[in-house]
């Protein structure tokens, strides 16, 4: 049962425009959710987060967007850079866990140069 | 060191043995976390540790895993009588209490033939 969802596997953008990576879930207790970058052959390395309590967090060229009542978030990165080709995973956890995460199965991003 | 580190990198074992996967996490961090990470999916949870007891250990698969901590640092993930479907890549994350970005190291692949 998966529940966070990332239904693109891949997206291409072009550098300088805006890449937009989407993230669906089902569980209405995680009140909290991350987005992480894996490199090839490298762990995931912590990108940007966000509180249900919020509805955008931004850091620098980063930006999430949370909406609660569709239970969908959206990392939004601009201007696209060659370096951020990745694979991203959307991740999410309630804090009356243990606060493992549940992650999405990740997007490709690709930026062209 | 300054990271998460897993050793092997690389673990290439036959159907049947014992593996273990060795976690070092940060230091200070007293959450440690195991994920498990097959082609084409997002991690997924195994089991988390808060200081030298496993706090939940809900997403093992099956008793042939098992995995201690104990002094509170260290972790060692066990596999029992591996079978092909073992192969993945293991990833070990580590935060510090009250702390929700967790990191994670480069992950151990385990391959069994």
């Amino acid at each position: 049962d998966q529940q966070v969802k990332q239904n693109s596997p891949s997206l291409s953008v072009q550098e300088g425009r805006i890449s937009i990576l989407n993230c669906d879930y089902t569980n209405s207790m995680f009140d909290y959710f991350l987005w992480y970058k894996k490199y090839p052959a490298e762990g995931p390395t912590f990108l940007i987060s966000i509180s249900s309590i919020k509805d955008k967090n931004e850091d620098g060229r980063f930006t999430v967007f949370l909406n609660k009542s569709a239970k969908h978030l959206s990392l939004h990165i601009v201007p696209s850079q060659p370096g951020d080709s990745a694979v991203y995973f959307c991740a999410a956890y309630y804090q009356t866990g243990a606060n493992n995460l549940f992650f999405g199965t990740g997007t490709r991003l690709t930026v062209i140069p | 060191g300054a990271g998460v580190s897993q050793t092997p990198s690389n673990k290439v074992t036959e159907k049947g043995k014992y593996v273990e996967l060795r976690c070092d996490p940060i230091s200070g961090h007293t959450a440690l976390y195991w994920y498990r990470q097959s082609l084409g999916q997002g991690p997924e949870f195994l089991i988390y540790f808060q200081g030298t007891g496993a706090a939940d250990d809900s997403g093992l698969p099956n008793d042939r895993f098992f995995a201690v901590r104990p002094e509170g640092s260290v972790s060692t993930l066990k596999i029992q009588r591996t079978e092909r479907g073992d192969s993945a890549v293991y990833l070990c994350a580590s935060s510090a209490q009250g702390n929700t970005e967790a990191f994670f190291g480069q992950g151990t692949r385990l391959t069994v033939v």
